[in-house]
């Protein structure tokens, strides 16, 4: 089966480092997306890790280790807009590989 | 924006109704997919067409069918309407639908369900 854990809620303060983790348990494995979204708004795509390692972007890093089914989400030089959820999502390996499975996601609360 | 519209932004109906929301996916994006987003769950994947064909089906209950016509754009009819089904529906559309790409979601149509 599929099983996607990630935090339910974090706060952190204006300017600082958040790291937020995903680990999950797929039928194989094909890609990890970083997804964040607001309130009432659509997930807007930030990250795609298929390959062990680091990926950077900005403000925003994400991390994959596939041999220990573990992601994470970095995000530095916290804004009060980055007050959002943050979802992330695995690819796994099916026959029909566009499907992708989300986790119920990490409030994320910035606080001045 | 990421391209991606749906329409109605927000429909309030009652039960047993039956209602369609439209998607238009990004200019060039063969794939659309659609999904329910409720306040105790997460996002889930109900349905994603490539092309004009069912590419992959997720827990969608049979009570809800969608369709992906010539011009790509996408229906997701909802009947036999339940409490239940108050929720947000995305939908969100790629380049091809493989293994690699990136989905881009639309704005969401919230869908109240008195």
């Amino acid at each position: 089966g599929q099983n996607i854990d990630q935090p339910t809620e974090m706060t952190a303060t204006e300017g600082a480092i958040v790291q937020i983790n995903c680990t999950y348990q797929t039928s194989g494995f094909n890609g990890l997306f970083w997804y964040q979204q607001h309130a009432g708004e659509a997930p807007t795509f930030l990250s795609y890790n298929v390959l062990d390692g680091l990926e950077e972007k900005g403000r925003f890093s994400s991390f994959l280790s596939r041999s220990k089914g573990y992601s994470y989400l970095l995000l530095k030089e916290l804004q009060m807009k980055d007050s959002a959820s943050y979802l992330c999502a695995v690819r796994p390996l099916y026959s029909s590989a566009s499907k992708i499975i989300f986790g119920s996601g990490t409030r994320l609360s910035i606080r001045p | 924006d990421s391209g991606v519209t749906q329409t109605p932004k927000h429909l309030i109906t009652a039960t047993g109704q039956r209602v369609t929301l439209r998607c238009s996916p990004r200019s060039g994006d063969l794939s659309v997919y659609w999904y329910q987003q409720s306040l105790d769950q997460g996002l889930q994947f109900l349905i994603q067409y490539y092309n004009g064909e069912e590419r992959a089906k997720g827990n969608i209950l049979e009570r809800f069918s969608a369709q992906q016509f010539p011009d790509l754009h996408s229906e997701l009819n909802l009947s036999s309407l339940e409490l239940g089904d108050s929720a947000l529906y995305f939908c969100a559309s790629s380049v091809s639908g493989s293994g690699t790409d990136t989905q881009y979601f639309g704005p969401g149509t919230r869908l109240t369900v008195l």
